[in-house]
């Protein structure tokens, strides 16, 4: 997990609220990306990110947003659209072929 | 389409044991695989990876994996468990024609639970 900072560990919101997870990290890594994690299903792509203010939709976008505005951070926002935000959330980073992962994020929404 | 299957959802083994937690992969070239592990509510720790070579790779913890082409798996293995390798194991690849390209997506396996009992 070094060098991979995501925050908060744990999260609650009521349904109808936005909320923004935090990734940052501080590899000098160029590639971001976060994945979903469900019980029983491994990890689902969201949202990815060669290089600041360029992003592409993972396999699992819709309700989700993301920005990358620095090359040391790529905040995702679960917008009121996603229909079952509760989940745990986990940011990686990337270089050539390999891929590190943050502490992740478990976000619970009642 | 690349993709990845980890045919048990769960695996039990005693202590002291040989393990094997199985994978088998799909991609449209060739591929890099990973094995990665999880521990309760947190993030992902690299295993090992196969790119190229030696088609038996070690990596960490004692673990090792075999690349068999044929039959396109990439079994995960360890001659004698402990109970502390309890975990979420996670199997992913990468068709190699990414190469070069820091954007290359990992596919990933839904894991399989081990459990090691004493």
């Amino acid at each position: 997990d070094g060098g991979i900072t995501q925050s908060p560990k744990y999260l609650f919101r009521k349904e109808g609220q936005n909320v923004t997870l935090s990734c940052e990290q501080n590899l000098n890594h160029d590639a971001m990306y976060w994945y979903r994690q469900d019980p029983g299903q491994g990890l689902r792509l969201i949202y990815y990110s060669q290089i600041v203010n360029d992003f592409q939709k993972g396999d699992i976008a819709e309700g989700y947003s993301v920005s990358r505005e620095k090359k040391e951070s790529f905040p995702l926002t679960v917008t009121s659209a996603q229909k079952n935000p509760t989940a745990f959330y986990l940011c990686a980073t990337g270089i050539y072929y390999e891929q590190y992962f943050g502490p992740g994020t478990r976000l619970t929404v009642t | 389409a690349q993709s990845v299957a980890q045919p048990e959802d769960q695996v039990n083994v005693a202590e002291g044991n040989p393990l094997t937690v199985k994978c088998t992969y799909s991609v449209s070239g060739n591929p890099y695989l990973f094995w990665y592990v999880q521990y309760p509510n947190r993030g992902l720790q690299f295993l090992l990876k196969y790119i190229t070579g030696d088609n038996l790779v070690k990596g960490s913890y004692g673990f090792e994996a075999e690349f068999n082409k044929s039959q396109t798996s990439f079994h995960l293995k360890k001659p004698s468990a402990l109970v502390s390798d309890s975990a979420l194991y996670f199997c992913a690849v990468r068709d190699r024609a990414d190469r070069g390209s820091t954007l290359g997506r990992l596919y990933f396996g839904r894991g399989t639970q081990l459990t090691v009992w004493p």
